[in-house]
């Protein structure tokens, strides 16, 4: 399709359990993002890839969260050993050029994360 | 570090009501400033924007000034409608950081 695409759409795992989210990005977006909305809270940022760049990942919150772009197109987000904190909708946008003079996001629906 | 904040939620409006959203930011350099509307049950989609102080983003009846004197971003509409019920998200991106940073998002509810 022509937009980012997110999946899967709804995840519910047990505590303690890895996932693993995809994000495939609109084709020729050299940036990706990562971001968390938890319930009644904002975005928070999670982490940055721009090209073939090492990726900002100033805001994972703990060392069970990582993130890897493959082939500077498709993303893959991971949580091992997740926690009920943990649950939340995960956010993934790219752009064409990394921030400056445009900057607009074009972002998915959303990974919706539930730890039992 | 750049950050943006946006005044609180929820807000709930009667329709045709003048709607304001305050939101201010913190830079380091000359970011360009956006805001971005959530709709129930979509993604973040693009509202308006604007890259230099003075400029006046609009679209679809919103508008938002970029000043700099008070480091300001407040979205404005005169007549808000049901249809416009949505999360809306004030935004900064930072040329020389390349990248994107949120406010925590505004709900809005308009009653008929």
């Amino acid at each position: 399709g022509a937009g980012v695409s997110q999946s899967p759409s709804n995840k519910v795992t047990e505590k303690g359990k890895d996932v693993e989210l995809r994000c495939d990005p609109i084709s020729g977006h050299t940036a990706l993002y990562w971001y968390r909305q938890s319930l009644g809270q904002g975005l928070e940022f999670l982490i940055y890839f721009q090209g073939n760049s090492a990726p900002d990942k100033s805001g994972l919150p703990s060392d069970r969260f990582s993130a890897e772009r493959t082939g500077g197109s498709v993303s893959t987000l991971t949580i091992q050993r997740t926690q009920q904190e943990d649950s939340a909708v995960y956010l993934c946008a790219s752009s064409l050029v990394a921030g400056g003079p445009t900057g607009e996001l074009f972002f998915g629906e959303g990974s919706r994360l539930t730890v039992l | 570090g750049n950050s943006v904040t946006q005044m609180e939620g929820p807000v709930t409006l009667s329709e045709e009501a003048f709607l304001t959203i305050n939101c201010t930011y913190t830079a380091t350099g000359y970011p360009s400033l956006f805001w971005y509307v959530q709709y129930p049950g979509e993604g973040l989609q693009l509202l308006l924007k604007a890259t230099k102080a003075d400029d006046k983003g609009s679209n679809k009846g919103f508008e938002a000034t970029y000043r700099k004197e008070t480091t300001s971003f407040h979205l404005e509409k005169g007549s808000v409608q049901v249809s416009d019920s949505a999360v809306y998200f004030c935004a900064l991106s930072d040329r020389t950081w390349n990248d994107m940073r949120f406010g925590a998002g505004t709900r809005l509810t308009v009653k008929p």
